[in-house]
């Protein structure tokens, strides 16, 4: 069974970048995984930040960049706000099996 | 862009089947762009996608929850629905619709999500 990880914490200090991680269990990611990140925040919808590895969504800010990082997919936050306290959200599609989720990363800003 | 509404029940006995509807707004559900897909948060946990359906009626579905789901889709009324049966307190979570983009494999509208808690 694929499995999709991600770290499952991290913290960056206010004004700092961090760069999240989207990995496979078996084998490398690329851009026919079509990486996207989503940014998940209680009492929220869930928001769409990136998409086939390095789009961004409409309204999002360019702080938020999409990237492949070695055999992994990348999120990097440049400028850390506090609001950007959340869990993030990978997802790859992985061969013949539809979308998978990684398990998240939880950002805390400090 | 898409905009979504889940509506249902927000308490379900266990055993009971858990129905909710998902309707769309600013655009068509005949759309070939979209997948039509359930999504869950189950406490504590990630998300799941619970399957889909596209508008020439082929659907998904998670093969861990076997054959107790089922996603249909009506045309006219611009909604798509979700069906789960024998609900447990394992499925209390937070569903959402959201729609799955097929050209760059994303999701890109969501509904507002909605808890389902199991019990009785």
């Amino acid at each position: 069974q694929t499995v999709v990880t991600q770290e499952p914490s991290f913290s960056v200090s206010p004004g700092g970048t961090v760069t999240l991680t989207c990995g496979l269990s078996s084998g490398s990611v690329s851009a026919s995984n079509y990486p996207s990140w989503y940014q998940l925040t209680p009492g929220r919808p869930p928001r769409t930040l990136i998409y086939s590895t390095n789009i961004r969504s409409s309204g999002v800010p360019d702080r938020f960049a999409g990237s492949m990082l070695g055999d992994s997919a990348a999120l990097t936050i440049t400028g850390a706000q506090a609001d950007d306290e959340s869990e993030y959200f990978c997802v790859l599609f992985v061969d013949s099996a539809v979308w998978v989720f990684g398990g998240g990363t939880k950002l805390t800003v400090l | 862009q898409v905009q979504l509404q889940e509506s249902g029940p927000r308490l379900v006995k266990p055993s009971q089947t858990l129905s909710l509807t998902c309707t769309v707004a600013d655009g068509s559900i005949s759309s070939d762009a979209y997948y039509w897909t359930w999504i869950r948060q189950l406490p504590g946990k990630g998300l799941e996608c619970i399957g889909y359906i596209y508008y020439t009626g082929n659907t998904y579905y998670n093969p861990s929850l076997g054959s107790r789901v089922t996603i249909s889709i009506d045309l006219f009324k611009n909604q798509f629905s979700l069906k789960l049966t024998s609900m447990t307190a394992a499925d209390t979570a937070v569903y959402y619709c959201a729609t799955h983009s097929g050209d760059y494999s994303y999701f890109g509208s969501w509904g507002q999500g909605t808890l389902v808690t199991v019990s009785s």
